[in-house]
């Protein structure tokens, strides 16, 4: 079962808009949140990832905004570009090595 | 630097047949993982190596089956296949068990299985 709730399931922005992409974990005991990056016929890529106890991460254009109360998590993308039309994970992880539980994904497309 | 590497990349079998997935990590990765991912879903956890022993197993039937070598390479065997077994099967890889902040997971592009 689906333990990460994802929001939008499809998304569409203009070139230059800002994409944003929701997740919300039930698990408190999780403390690993990254987001992947699938283009067809590839696999996930990893994109950025956080931890609990930081309230945001930025890594160029991609942004992740954790807020630990309300149990939910958010991507980012600014200035968005059609290079970045692709499906998003969200998923969540334990310490110690556990397996990752993704969320349903997002597919993005960006608009020239 | 190769990345993960899985073979082969597409595969068709009928129903009832056996299937063996091969996946070789990022070079001084010593954990493996197998995901399923069915279109439209995202990657559901199977199995979990780390030097060669299993660390972990999601919820699949019995039919599925994992080993990882002294290499630290890894096969993924499904027995007895069910249309429902058709899948995009991924493998990763890490340095540390799994996966966390500071030893996060890499895939491979994937072996497609379609069961016919």
């Amino acid at each position: 079962q689906q333990q990460v709730k994802q929001s939008p399931q499809s998304l569409i922005v203009q070139k230059g808009g800002i994409s944003i992409i929701n997740c919300a974990y039930e698990n408190t005991a999780f403390d690993y949140f990254p987001w992947y990056q699938q283009f067809p016929g590839k696999g996930p890529a990893l994109l950025i990832a956080i931890r609990p106890d930081v309230s945001e991460k930025k890594e160029g254009r991609f942004t992740i905004s954790f807020n630990k109360s309300a149990k939910q998590f958010s991507l980012h993308i600014m200035d968005s570009q059609p290079g970045d039309s692709a499906t998003y994970f969200c998923a969540e992880g334990g310490a110690s090595g556990s397996r990752l539980t993704f969320g349903e994904g997002t597919q993005l497309t960006v608009n020239p | 630097d190769a990345g993960v590497t899985q073979s082969p990349t597409h595969l068709i079998k009928t129903r009832g047949q056996h299937v063996t997935l091969r996946c070789s990590p990022i070079s001084g990765h010593k954990s493996v993982s197998w995901y399923q991912q069915v279109l439209g879903q995202g990657p559901q956890f199977i199995f979990q190596y780390y030097e060669k022993e299993e660390r972990g197993r999601g919820n699949f039937p019995d039919r599925f089956s994992a080993r990882q070598f002294p290499n630290y390479s890894s096969e993924l065997n499904v027995n007895a296949l069910l249309l429902g077994d058709s899948a995009l099967y991924l493998c990763a890889s890490s340095f540390l068990p799994g996966s966390s902040y500071n030893s996060p997971l890499h895939f491979g592009n994937g072996t497609r299985l379609t069961v016919t």
